[in-house]
């Protein structure tokens, strides 16, 4: 079954602290994996994707198949980082995609 | 540009009563997913529908059923509802996968969501 967790319900960091939102997941095939992002009264967006292998807004979330992780990270955050946090995965077939429960980030000046 | 339009945006029922939610996805994604989203809680994937026929399927109630029309608005139906239906909908659509392949079509574009209340 697939399954997406998000250990930390709350993360509360300094401004220009590192900052790390833990994912896991399971799943029995090759999954696709995503962060996606929601700011105060803002829709439901998309940040980053594994494949894209790509650094957005100095996020970046590597694939760790071993550990079955994609935690997300960023060196210094900012307080416009503050947001939920939602890591997500689509199953092979894309025609479904689950998200974990969120996290909510608080970046504090 | 256009965005995932959803309405209504705020839906108030009396339970055993019946709603509608409507969803209009970005022109030429031809794949729609339906999330639901209670207090304090992650989406729920309901059901998607690629090309008008359902793809797949989620933890849909027996008594919620969905369909995806010839222009590829979606409409989700709930009957019979319950205190336990009140929630935020979501829906969201995904490129087609003929223009940005399999791998771009797996991207999607989030509506601003419906909040239904039940009372």
């Amino acid at each position: 079954a697939q399954r997406v967790t998000q250990p930390e319900k709350l993360l509360s960091v300094f401004k220009g602290a590192p900052v790390e939102l833990k994912c896991n997941y399971s799943y029995s095939g090759s999954p696709e994996l995503f962060w996606y992002v929601q700011y105060s009264r803002q829709r439901l967006q998309l940040l980053l994707r594994h494949i894209s292998r790509e650094s957005i807004k100095g996020f970046t979330a590597d694939l760790n198949k071993g550990e079955t992780s994609f935690h997300l990270k960023k060196p210094f955050a900012q307080e416009e980082d503050s947001a939920m946090y939602y890591c997500a995965l689509q199953n092979t077939g894309g025609f479904k995609t689950i998200f974990g429960a969120g996290t909510r980030l608080f970046v504090k000046a | 540009a256009a965005g995932v339009i959803q309405s209504p945006r705020h839906l108030i029922k009396e339970k055993r009563e019946t709603a509608t939610l409507k969803c209009y996805p970005i022109p030429r994604h031809d794949t729609v997913y339906w999330y639901q989203q209670g207090p304090g809680q992650d989406p729920q994937f309901l059901i998607s529908f690629y090309e008008k026929m359902q793809s797949d399927k989620g933890s849909i109630p027996d008594r919620f059923s969905a369909q995806q029309f010839s222009d590829y608005h979606s409409e989700l139906n709930m009957s019979s509802l319950e205190l336990g239906d009140s929630a935020l909908y979501f829906c969201a659509s995904s490129p087609s996968r003929g223009l940005a392949g399999a791998s771009g079509a797996n991207v999607l574009t989030f509506g601003a969501g419906s909040r239904l209340t039940v009372l």
